[in-house]
């Protein structure tokens, strides 16, 4: 399994991003996934998740209102669209793939950075 | 501030066992045998090591283990080597109105 984040970058407070995670060696229309993220200096925040069929998502109570997560089955890939996006967003974010029964993240991608700053 | 509570660094020489505690509560943790461990070395992706509390991923080394008690689950490593340094996490699924996962504040492994 190969998961490639990008689309991260400095933006200003209030601005969108949105940030993709292309999938090699797995099929996205089959797996659950997730995004989670790293602040520079902080632990690991789960940020969002997606069923494998996109009828179930959820999201952290950081995140909620402002980020919608998708996926393109078709183009295999995993999306975060981030909207009024404020300083403390500033993180690493990581795509992980989510195991079959939900309870844990089996693969994950690189991380792309995305800097929140005026 | 991290839902789940674990030491901010644990350190054992070559050859020793550590023990990584993680502590939520009955939402989480203690809740479902979901709990699982990541490795994580400084700019690479983090890594499965322990998932639903005590299995081990294929290719992962059997000095690895893990176990719980109530809301506080645990991690240990045998036979401390150099190449084990690295930040550990645990997470756990826990219950809310939607689908939620928290994560501990992460542990900084050294081996002296």
């Amino acid at each position: 399994v190969q998961l490639v984040a990008s689309g991260g970058g400095e933006v200003q407070p209030g601005r969108s991003l949105r940030l993709s995670c292309a999938a090699s060696e797995v099929r996205l229309s089959a797996s659950a996934m997730h995004w989670v993220r790293q602040a520079p200096g902080k632990g690991l925040e789960w940020v969002s998740f997606t069923s494998y069929d996109g009828t179930t998502k959820s999201y952290a109570a950081s995140v909620k209102g402002r980020f919608t997560i998708s996926k393109d089955n078709s183009g295999n890939t995993l999306y975060l669209q981030m909207n009024s996006l404020r300083p403390e967003d500033t993180a690493v974010y990581y795509c992980a793939r989510g195991s079959l029964e939900w309870s844990y993240f089996d693969s994950w991608g690189q991380g792309t950075l995305v800097t929140v700053s005026s | 501030q991290s839902v789940l509570t674990q030491p901010a660094h644990v350190s054992g020489f070559p050859g020793q066992s550590i023990t990584i505690s993680c502590t939520g509560t009955s939402n989480d943790v203690g809740a479902y045998n979901y709990v699982s461990w990541y490795q994580h070395v400084s700019g690479k992706a983090p890594q499965v090591i322990i998932y639903d509390v005590n299995n081990r991923p294929s290719g992962i080394s059997a000095r690895f283990s893990g176990s719980k008690s109530g809301n506080t689950a645990s991690l240990t490593i045998s036979g401390l080597q150099a190449e084990d340094e690295a930040d550990y996490y645990c997470c756990s699924y826990a219950t809310s109105v939607d689908f939620d996962w928290v994560f501990g504040g992460g542990t900084k492994l050294t081996v002296l």
